[in-house]
């Protein structure tokens, strides 16, 4: 049962324009997410997290959305620049009935190559 | 300055064979992660503890052991119970605050099988 999901494995743009990287989750009772940024043979950095009692967060050139009546998260970096191309995972803080589990249940990954 | 350590950076596994792999970390974080990362998945939990002298198991537990005597200490043994170790093991920690649950990995682990 994949609770949070990245559905498309890969994603290309030009250096400058804007990246869109999506996250979709099936648990209504998540309360936090996270986006993490992977290099090849590298641990996972964390970039951008948002709360459930907010829609939108940014930091710098990277913003994240969270529309939770859909059950959707994005992750938006404008401009793209080549050092962005990596694999980006976005996470969600686990729940159960007791509350936070303390885990980070993640999605499979979606690599963003940016053209130059 | 302080960090996640993971080594070695990488190791083999003979058949039958049990490998350890090492986590240290200098953050003061109560929580540490083991995870498994597998060509086109995500991060699978292997194992986790919030504390000292206790660990709970995550999602693919098979197959692997642990331990937490030490705060800075979260030692990750294969077995040769564990059919498949080829992966991409990561160590991550994190702290005990449940405001929010910010995990930061060290450079990680190959495992190949010889």
């Amino acid at each position: 049962d994949q609770q949070v999901k990245q559905n498309s494995p890969s994603l290309s743009v030009q250096e400058g324009r804007i990246s869109i990287l999506n996250c979709d989750y099936t648990n209504s009772m998540f309360d936090y997410f996270l986006w993490y940024k992977k290099y090849p043979a590298e641990g996972p950095t964390f970039l951008i997290s948002i709360s459930s009692i907010k829609d939108k967060n940014e930091d710098g050139r990277f913003t994240v959305f969270l529309n939770k009546s859909a059950k959707h998260l994005s992750l938006h970096i404008v401009p793209s620049q080549p050092g962005d191309s990596a694999v980006y995972f976005c996470a969600a803080r686990g729940v159960d009935g007791s509350g936070n589990t303390g885990k980070l249940i993640f999605g499979q990954g979606t690599t963003l190559q940016v053209k130059p | 300055d302080g960090g996640i350590t993971q080594s070695p950076k990488y190791l083999f596994r003979k058949e039958g064979q049990n490998v350890t792999l090492s986590c240290e970390q200098n953050l003061n974080h109560d929580a540490m992660y083991w995870y498994r990362q597998d060509p086109g998945q995500g991060l699978r939990l292997i194992y986790y503890s919030q504390i000292v002298n206790d660990f709970q198991k995550g999602d693919i537990a098979e197959g692997y052991s642990v331990s937490r005597e030490k705060k800075e200490s979260f030692p990750l043994t294969v077995t040769s119970a564990q059919k498949n170790p080829t992966a991409f093991y990561l160590c991550a920690s994190s702290s005990a605050s449940l405001a929010k649950n910010i995990q930061y990995f060290g450079a990680g682990t190959r495992l190949s099988v010889l």
